[in-house]
């Protein structure tokens, strides 16, 4: 079943303690990206990557780090969380081919105090 | 880069009327038009979509129109029901941007 997969879907931490969210995506595509999403705010991109070790910054990067070692992978990192990225954080792939769907993994539930 | 705003950012409609929702897009290079759901604490899950060389497509209740000339686009939801209630996204992007932009979306409530 083609899916993208996050871990873990709800984590309550603290303030300052590195984390890190994992995504893996089964359907062999190259793109694939981070949103999070607040009330009222929609889907705001955070990173993409259209590549293997190819990353770039959407638009709400700051306090988040990605990296793209193997194509199925995508992690989101936290170096030092604070309560503002308090969110529903979803990873996202899609193919290469422009007018082919983005998939959504089931989400992170983050709540940082 | 594109730019896509979506209307009405909420929608309440009786069970059984239709609701719409309309897009705008700015790029013209854009080609690729989906409409996400999402439920509440749930994953956005694509409902349908149209390509640019197609105005209109349909499925059973839901039907998007697409005007490429006035970069404009559409979701119709008709005989809306109960479970049609949730937040909808539109989308756009173009056959060689990765990026699909999204819509603030349109929170959609049926009344019984």
């Amino acid at each position: 079943e083609a899916q993208v997969t996050q871990n873990p879907r709800y984590l309550i931490t603290v303030t300052g303690k590195k984390l890190t969210v994992t995504c893996s995506q089964n359907m062999n595509h190259e793109y694939m990206s981070w949103y999070r999403q607040d009330p009222g705010l929609g889907l705001r991109q955070i990173y993409y990557s259209m590549n293997v070790e190819v990353t770039d910054k959407g638009d709400v990067p700051e306090g988040y780090k990605v990296s793209r070692k193997e194509k199925r992978n995508f992690p989101l990192i936290l170096e030092s969380p604070s309560p503002n990225q308090t969110s529903l954080y979803f990873c996202a792939s899609r193919d290469r081919l422009g007018d082919q769907p983005q998939h959504f993994g089931d989400g992170t539930r983050l709540s940082i105090l | 880069g594109e730019n896509v705003e979506q209307h009405p950012s909420t929608l309440s409609v009786q069970e059984g009327d239709s609701a719409v929702i309309k897009c705008t897009y700015s790029d013209s290079a854009s080609n690729y038009f989906p409409w996400y759901k999402q439920e509440l604490g749930k994953r956005p899950q694509l409902i349908i979509d149209i390509r640019s060389n197609v105005g209109e497509k349909k499925d059973q209740r839901i039907a998007v129109t697409l005007n490429k000339t006035a970069k404009h686009f559409s979701l119709h939801i008709t005989e809306t029901q109960p479970e049609d209630s949730a937040v909808y996204f539109c989308a756009a992007s173009g056959t060689n941007d990765y990026k699909l932009s999204f819509g603030a979306g349109t929170t959609v409530t049926v009344r019984a």
